[in-house]
């Protein structure tokens, strides 16, 4: 079956300016994870949705980042104002249940964000 | 709080040769997962494999293999007789029951020439 997609592949924007990178899980996956990826930072943990649950924001890393997940399926993750340190691949990963019962996740091919 | 150490930075070895990633992880929880897994220069995070913390029987699958000790800490992963496709970073990750996130090691970066 098809995988995690993500959309855009690349994105280009200048300072100060709002994107939106948009995630599909995997039709039938409740669990849907947030990870950033850049050079020596390694990979960070985001925000964690699980179905109708309040999500786990606690990897935000600051007011301008914020996420929705519409009608258990699809998320957008937003960066509002961006900055030159947001530059970053940006990751998206759903899986079955929660990490809690052992899930195994499954990644998207990530949005490659540069801040110009 | 939770930690996963990836010691080997890079390693290149001959196809064919044999080559071990090493993990270490560190937990105060006695319930906890493993996995690894792996990033071809495509991007994408490809799950390999695994493990709870109550179950410490290797595990083999093709030419990988997965040696989980509790004692040590570490869960090991081996190819056997590499191959070029098997150049990729390779990550190892830990989750516990504080939160909902793997923690990730730094990755190892494997590079098989011919």
């Amino acid at each position: 079956g098809a995988g995690v997609s993500q959309s855009p592949s690349n994105k280009v924007t200048e300072k100060g300016k709002d994107v939106e990178l948009r995630c599909d899980p995997i039709s039938g996956h409740t669990a849907l994870y947030w990870y950033r990826q850049s050079l020596g930072q390694g990979l960070e943990f985001l925000i964690y949705f699980q179905g109708n649950s309040a999500p786990d924001k606690s990897g935000l890393p600051s007011d301008r980042f914020s996420a929705e997940r519409t009608g258990g399926s699809v998320s957008t993750l937003t960066i509002q104002r961006t900055q030159q340190e947001d530059s970053a691949v940006y990751l998206c990963a759903s899986s079955l249940l929660g990490l809690a019962g052992g899930y195994e996740q499954y990644f998207g091919p990530g949005t490659r964000l540069t801040v110009t | 709080a939770q930690k996963v150490t990836q010691a080997q930075t890079e390693i290149s070895v001959v196809e064919k040769e044999d080559v071990t990633l090493d993990c270490v992880y560190e937990t105060r929880d006695t319930t906890y997962y493993l996995f690894w897994y792996k990033q071809p220069p495509s991007g994408e995070l490809v799950f390999l494999i695994r493990r709870n913390s109550f179950d410490e029987q290797n595990e083999i699958s093709g030419r990988y293999s997965w040696n989980f000790q509790k004692s040590t800490s570490s869960f090991n992963f081996t190819i056997t007789a590499s191959q070029v496709v098997d150049s990729a970073v390779y990550f190892c990750a830990l989750f516990t029951g504080g939160g909902n996130k793997l923690t990730f090691g730094t990755g190892t970066q494997l590079k098989v020439e011919l």
